[in-house]
């Protein structure tokens, strides 16, 4: 059974960096698929953020793309995502995720709310 | 705004059939396939449907999905208390390059 399960810190300051990493078990990273991010502010919808195949090529949402930066660490099995110059509108529960061909999300974190702050 | 257009409610009776539509463009919906996910209170989404109107292992027959031109729709028959949650479809967009989301459909039943 793949599990995903994202970590790091809960709480991050105005223009600092957001980093958190997803943790994979029960499958290779490198194997196959796309890993990813999407995110869900309070009480709103799902924004994809994006992705990295496990060859390593990226795919970033086009409005995050200059801020964004997502890696994998094949030999600990996980993925991590930066974020950059954060401001209060990317307070949000991120959750961490396996994409297989045509984009399907078919694992997810359990997600972690992330809150913008000083 | 979300690039899918979802109604942001819907709702039925216990035994009900509902449907939920997502509407997108050229460069989404018709040209790539659409997803539907399920998202309980509190919890993470769930997959629900892939490639249009496939069901994943454990999805209960229930839940069907279907497209035509730039529209996609969710129904769920045989409506159940627990069906209650939000609904997204998503699919990726070859003019954005990116993977969209519609806005959510929050469904309640009654």
């Amino acid at each position: 059974q793949v599990q995903l399960q994202e970590s790091g810190p809960g709480l991050v300051e105005p223009s600092e960096t957001l980093s958190l990493t997803c943790a994979v078990s029960g499958y290779s990273i490198s194997g196959g698929y796309y890993w990813g991010w999407i995110r869900q502010p309070p009480g709103k919808g799902l924004e994809w953020i994006g992705s990295v195949y496990h060859s390593g090529s990226t795919y970033y949402n086009p409005s995050l793309k200059s801020r964004v930066s997502i890696s994998l660490d094949t030999s600990k099995n996980h993925f991590s995502l930066k974020l950059s110059s954060v401001t209060a509108a990317d307070t949000a529960v991120y959750y961490c995720a396996r994409l297989g061909t045509n984009w399907g999300v078919d694992y997810w974190g359990q997600g972690t709310l992330v809150t913008v702050s000083s | 705004q979300s690039v899918l257009t979802q109604p942001p409610s819907a709702s039925g009776t216990p035994g009900q059939r509902v449907t939920i539509s997502c509407s997108g463009s050229s460069s989404n919906i018709r040209s790539n396939y659409v997803c539907w996910y399920q998202q309980l209170p509190g919890t993470a989404p769930k997959f629900l449907i892939y490639r249009n109107s496939q069901r994943p292992s454990g999805v209960p027959d229930r839940f069907s999905g279907s497209k035509s031109g730039t529209s996609a729709s969710l129904a769920i028959s045989g409506l159940r208390s627990e069906d209650e949650a939000d609904y997204y479809c998503a699919a990726w967009d070859d003019s954005l390059s990116a993977l969209v989301f519609g806005g959510g459909t929050k469904l309640t039943v009654l």
